[in-house]
């Protein structure tokens, strides 16, 4: 257990559906990390949060967007589905605040099916 | 922008036998190479990684080597398990960019007994 929460851990939901997902950093850290990862595919980098801020985008498309609350917790909105948003939804937590890369613990995941 | 590369979308192994699965990226201001494993539909897990100032690193039955002239770095696993049969993945993250992870397309290990 990586100490990262993520729910729901499955999401079953029609197209042109809206859907948000939950993170839960570890304790202590301050950085929060969404990636995508299709079936058979990598981990696509979507955005990242330190500390309620933006810090990095990635190939995030204009229907997600993503916050982070000041208790921590991270949501990603998905709006206006599409069968391709069907994924595994990564959500990642690191200290953070140092220039240098820090290590990076992954949460279970949510699986997205759109129907 | 930063791409890394793996060179074997599978590989194969006995019981016992050793693996080593090798990535390449392409931008040299690269500092941090972390290596995940993955069960089925399961959560990427990190089993070690190492920085550009160091050239190998060991824990255990399993080491990553880092060759910054020619930008890969390498996973070796000795003494292969069954329970080592995941998907690997490799990743890399340069300073100054928020620690953002460009992952490798992963490569699946299985071995057999």
């Amino acid at each position: 257990d990586s100490g990262v929460t993520q729910t729901p851990k499955h999401l079953i939901t029609a197209t042109g559906q809206r859907v948000t997902l939950r993170c839960s950093p570890r304790s202590g850290d301050l950085s929060v990390y969404w990636y995508q990862q299709s079936l058979d595919q990598g981990l696509q980098f979507l955005i990242q949060y330190y500390n309620g801020e933006e810090r990095a985008k990635g190939n995030i498309l204009e229907r997600f967007s993503a916050q982070q609350f000041p208790d921590l917790h991270s949501e990603l909105n998905l709006s206006s589905l599409e069968l391709g948003d069907s994924a595994l939804y990564f959500c990642a937590s690191s200290v953070g605040g140092s220039r240098e890369p820090d290590t990076q613990y992954f949460g279970p995941g949510t699986r997205l099916t759109v129907l | 922008g930063e791409s890394v590369g793996l060179h074997l979308p599978t590989l194969s192994v006995q019981e016992g036998d050793s693996a080593v699965i090798k990535c390449t990226y392409s931008d040299s201001a690269s500092n941090y190479f972390p290596w995940y494993k993955q069960e089925l539909g399961k959560r990427p897990q990190l089993i070690i990684d190492i920085r550009s100032n160091v050239g190998e690193k060991k824990d255990q039955r399993i080491a990553v080597t880092l060759n910054k002239t020619a930008k890969h770095f390498s996973l070796h696993i000795t003494e292969t398990q069954p329970e080592d049969s995941a998907v690997y993945f490799c990743a890399a993250s340069i300073a100054g960019t928020a620690s953002k992870l460009t992952f490798g397309t992963g490569t699946r290990l299985q071995v057999t007994l």
